[in-house]
């Protein structure tokens, strides 16, 4: 019963050093998102997967990148952290992209960039 | 104006019940949903409800769309404790088959 796993849960990075989230789902969806979660901001999607070997930009795309490793992991890297990447990243995925699904998401990374 | 809005609090006594609202522009036909946030753990689907509907219900928990107002409700009832969350609402944005999310509502629920 893992459904989306993410790695690690907590973080804290200086300014300009790199890292990278890892999320894992084992439902055998098609489907994962990359999000990030700041107070009053609710959830602004920063990348996303239909299907793998496929990755497309959300509302907020700068500064990150994404790999679809295989059908079960999608990974987040941040290249040169900044203060303003201080946030939660949610991960998340579903059985396809399209009207009906739901999502299925990870317990959260929490990331400080001081 | 933003694409799905909520309001940001709500407060409750134990055993009532709670309504929680939102509004959306986009006007695609498909599916709306609700989902639920506790302290520090990611969102948890609750329950949605497509376009063609005006009513669903599960349980405690009723949904209501009025298209014609873009409005959405989630009325939870005989509310308890363990309700006390952060409830997003998330809706269709410019033909995109990927949900807006509200920025949520926090419910509060006392003694």
């Amino acid at each position: 019963n893992a459904g989306v796993t993410q790695t690690p849960k907590f973080q804290v990075l200086k300014t300009g050093q790199s890292m990278t989230l890892q999320c894992a789902q084992d439902m055998n969806h098609n489907s994962m998102y990359w999000y990030r979660q700041d107070p009053g901001m609710g959830l602004r999607l920063i990348y996303y997967s239909a299907s793998e070997g496929t990755t497309d930009k959300g509302e907020v795309p700068n500064g990150y990148n994404v790999s679809r490793l295989n059908k079960r992991e999608f990974s987040l890297r941040l290249e040169s952290a900044a203060p303003s990447q201080t946030s939660v990243y949610f991960c998340a995925s579903s059985e396809a992209q399209g009207a009906g699904y739901g999502y299925t998401f990870g317990s959260g990374t929490r990331l400080t960039v001081v | 104006g933003e694409d799905v809005e909520q309001s940001l609090f709500l407060s409750v006594r134990e055993g009532d019940s709670s309504v929680i609202n939102c509004t959306y522009t986009d006007s695609s036909s498909t599916y709306l949903y609700w989902y639920k946030q506790e302290p520090g753990a990611g969102l948890q689907l609750l329950t949605y409800i497509f376009s063609n509907m005006d009513m669903k219900q599960d349980q405690r928990l009723t949904v209501l769309l009025n298209k014609k107002d873009k409005h959405l409700s989630l009325r939870i009832a005989d509310t308890q404790t363990g309700d006390s969350a952060i409830y997003f609402c998330a809706g269709p944005t410019g033909g995109s088959y990927i949900p807006t999310f509200g920025r949520g509502t926090s419910l509060i629920v006392h003694p």
